[in-house]
């Protein structure tokens, strides 16, 4: 069964520039995540997909944030424009129902880097 | 404002030892605690839970402790293997909200 799928692996960018994620959760999971990890930190959550609906975006920063994932399926997470502190690493989560407990499943994270 | 706290960045122990990571929270409202293993260059995999409501979970080598009344919590490796040299992540989940809240991960190295 294949994995979280994210792309890019790596971005770097200058600031003020758009930058784009996109994220191919595990197949059948309806739960989808989108978590920004710092260095030294752990990872913290920006938004919550149960299907196509965003059922908990209080962390995004929405004046440069935004996401979406049409037909409940594919995610992306855009940021437009890009500041220095912008740079992270944008981690991309399912589950299967988001049970309490439940295990979610992570991809191996876009390294972004703004210069 | 910290919920999830790991206080210690790093740690080294020998190969066959035992290995205590730990782990404190603030919230009450937690009702599920989650260990993860991150390697580099790849995103963090779920290792084992416990829920509010138990406090110890065995899985092979690795067991959870839960201290409700400390607001702590522990895992603990047994024997340690070069394998499990990683960063570990100790996550909370808030009731009723489906979320995460992770602490700052300990990196662990099991010397040979």
């Amino acid at each position: 069964e294949a994995g979280v799928v994210q792309s890019p692996r790596y971005k770097i960018i200058e600031k003020k520039q758009p930058v784009a994620f996109w994220c191919n959760p595990i197949s059948g999971h309806n739960t989808l995540y989108w978590y920004l990890q710092n260095l030294g930190q752990g990872p913290e959550l920006l938004i919550r997909y149960e299907n196509e609906e965003a059922v908990d975006d209080s962390q995004l920063p929405k004046d440069r944030f935004s996401a979406e994932r049409l037909k409940g399926v594919d995610s992306t997470l855009k940021i437009q424009p890009a500041e220095l502190g912008d740079s992270a690493v944008y981690l991309c989560a399912s589950s299967l129902n988001g049970l309490a407990g439940g295990e979610q499943y992570f991809g191996p994270g876009t390294r972004l880097t703004v210069t | 404002d910290q919920q999830v706290k790991q206080n210690s960045p790093s740690l080294s122990v020998q190969e066959g030892r035992i290995s205590i990571l730990n782990c404190d929270y603030t919230n009450s409202m937690f009702d599920y605690f989650l260990w993860y293993k991150k390697y580099p260059a790849e995103g963090p995999t779920f290792l084992i839970s416990i829920s509010s409501i138990k406090d110890k979970n065995e899985d092979g080598r690795f067991t959870v402790f839960l201290n409700k009344s400390a607001k702590h919590l522990s895992l603990h490796i047994v024997p340690s293997q070069p394998g499990d040299s990683a960063v570990y992540f100790c996550a909370a989940e808030i009731q009723g909200a489906q979320k995460l809240v992770f602490g700052q991960g300990t990196r662990l190295t099991i010397n040979p």
